[in-house]
This record gives C-alpha cells, structure tokens and sequence, in this order.
C-alpha cells in the first residue's frame, strides 16, 4: 500500500512568512495527525483529526497556525506569520485503529 | 503524569557489535508500546509494536522485550551495521484517544 505522502520535503523561508504544508494519508485511514519535531526532540502533537472533525488541537499555537482537513481525505498546515523558532520538522502520520500508526517523511522548515 | 524516558541519550558502537536500548513508561493506561527508528530528517519507520501480554518480538537483527508488570522495554539490535546509525524512538499509545506518548530516542552512531 501507498504510504503517507507529505510535501514540500524541504522548505526556507525568512520570518514574517507564511507557508503551508501537505499531507495524504493512506487510503481509509479516519485519522490524521500533525506533528512538530524540533532537532534533538520527540515528536509533538499538534493536531489530531478524526475524518475532517478535529479530535486534540491542545498544543496547536492557534495565533499562527491553522490545519484543515477538508473533506476528511487531505491535510494542509499553515503557519502564519512564521518565527524563527518554528524550524523544525513536520511530520503526518494517519491511522486506522490504534494499531496502525504510519508516519510520512515529513518536511523539514527552515525559519531564516 | 503520563512519560516514557529512554536510555542513554546516545551510544557509539563498533560495527558488528550488539547493543540494548532501554524505555521506562508511565503511561496509563496502556495500549501498546512501539519501537522506530528515525533517520535524520525522515520521518519515523516502524520497527516492533507490542500490545499488554506480549513479552518478546523480533523484526529481523532487532528484537524487543516488554514486561509490563516493570513498565520498561528494550531494543536490542543484534550485529550492528552501519545502516543502523539512527535515532531509535520507544513509543507508548494510551488508550485514551489513541495519543502516542514519544520518548525521547536514543541517537545511535555505528562506527566502521
């Protein structure tokens, strides 16, 4: 099976900007969920959507980022304006069931 | 408070050697435990997954324990190859809403 697509891989953009990401789970999977790593660090959460209904956006810092999950298929995350302290790396991942977590290869932002 | 710490921080070993990596958890409650690996700038790949009465399972050289009366797990990575240099991250799903609960991983150099 297909695994979960994110794109751009590589994305530099300068402070103040905006720039948003994609990301295609695997078909069938309900759930989505978007990821911030910053280098050295696991994973955190930002958002988990549950088809195109948002189930955790606790830690989601909602003064500049938005995700939308339209139509409960695609994903996009959208950071606006950017710091430089979002640099990181931003994963997908999608599931079926509590077992099956699949993550994409994410996309790495530089804040410059 | 729900965490899973890993252990060490970081290892280098000689190629072919093996290794053990350790997690701790205090997740609850428990789903299951999983183990990936990350290269740097990609997003995680699935190496194990274990559920509550599952004690032991291999996925090819790397072999995972758990023991859930302790709350700990290991990785153990047997003749080590290059191709092991990677960050190696324990991961504990709750069962409240499927969140994953990351560690911290274990960033692993394989030395010629």
């Amino acid at each position: 099976e297909a695994g979960v697509a994110q794109s751009p891989r590589y994305k530099i953009i300068e402070k103040r900007q905006s720039v948003a990401f994609w990301c295609n789970p695997i078909s069938g999977h309900a759930t989505l969920y978007w990821y911030q790593q910053i280098l050295g660090q696991g994973p955190k959460l930002l958002i988990q959507f549950q088809n195109n209904g948002v189930v955790d956006d606790s830690q989601l810092p909602k003064d500049r980022f938005s995700a939308e999950r339209l139509k409960g298929v695609d994903s996009t995350l959208k950071i606006q304006p950017a710091k430089l302290e979002d640099s990181a790396v931003y994963l997908c991942a999608s599931s079926q069931t509590t077992a099956g977590y699949t993550f994409g290869s994410g996309t790495r932002l530089t804040v410059v | 408070k729900n965490q899973v710490e890993q252990s060490p921080q970081s290892l280098i070993i000689l190629e072919g050697k093996n290794c053990t990596l350790q997690c701790n958890y205090t997740v609850s409650p428990f789903s299951n435990l999983r183990w990936y690996k990350q290269d740097t700038g990609r997003g995680p790949v699935s190496l194990t997954i274990m559920t509550f009465s599952e004690n032991t399972k291999s996925n090819g050289r790397y072999t995972a324990t758990l023991d859930a009366d302790t709350k700990q797990s290991s990785l153990h990575i047997t003749a080590s190859q290059l191709s092991d240099s990677a960050s190696y991250i324990c991961v504990v799903n709750s069962n409240q809403g499927g969140k994953l609960i990351f560690g911290q991983g274990t960033e692993l150099s394989v030395k010629p």
